[in-house]
């Protein structure tokens, strides 16, 4: 399983967009770009997946360029309660373990 | 629907005391697991099942013990606590589907907070 790298933390405004960049030099073939979110004192919940160029969804982008070597997660007009952990992990296909980093501390000031 | 659900909430328990955590599932999923988190870290899988009477290690699973006599519960046993296993446990599921175009998601659920004194 590819390891990932992502900032520890990011600060950001309400209303801002937020750019959160995810490196994963040894990305496989058959692997996908999976973020997940996590809310204080819950469970991650499942955002958006992709495996190249780019893919929108109605909370979230996820631009992955040719080599995808890395991948960025655009969060649109973030709201306080975008206040959350955010990791990213890249999954084999057909596979179902998942390995979580430490992921990305985002903290939206009003 | 109920999706993924933990019981208890919250835990004490003391050195060498024993406990099951329960986690159950009304999503008919295949795929079962236990992660544990520690503070301000990610979540480091323990135990997985592919299916009922089918369980395999994780990362981290010495000190657990898991059954799966079901495809709805899959309980996590820790004997003889210790404060290393202070942590939140999260159970999740999913239904693994082999489409080529993606790749399985987990649902979560709210997690188990257990300290051990």
């Amino acid at each position: 399983l590819a390891k990932t790298t992502q900032p520890i933390s990011m600060d950001s405004y309400e209303g801002q967009e937020v750019n959160i960049t995810c490196s994963h030099n040894n990305i496989a073939t058959n692997d996908y770009i999976t973020w997940y979110q996590q809310f204080p004192s819950q469970g991650p919940r499942f955002i958006i997946q992709g495996y190249k160029t780019k893919v929108t969804n109605e909370v979230a982008s996820l631009f992955i360029p040719a080599d995808r070597k890395s991948s960025t997660l655009s969060l649109p007009r973030v709201s306080l309660s975008d206040t959350a952990v955010y990791y990213c992990l890249v999954v084999g296909d057909s596979s179902y373990k998942l390995i979580f980093g430490s992921g990305t501390r985002l903290l939206v000031r009003p | 629907n109920a999706g993924v659900t933990q019981t208890p909430k919250f835990r004490i328990l003391k050195i060498g005391q024993s406990m099951t955590l329960q986690c159950t599932q009304d999503m008919n999923h295949n795929y079962m697991y236990w992660y544990r988190q520690d503070p301000g870290m990610g979540l480091k899988l323990i135990y997985y099942s592919v299916g009922a009477g089918i369980t395999d290690k994780g990362e981290v699973p010495n000190g657990y013990n898991v059954s799966r006599s079901t495809t709805e519960d899959f309980p996590l046993r820790l004997e003889l606590a210790a404060p290393s296993q202070t942590s939140v446990y999260f159970c999740a599921s999913s239904y693994l589907i082999a489409t080529g175009d993606s790749t399985d998601t987990q649902y979560f659920g709210p997690g188990t907070r257990l300290t051990v004194l």
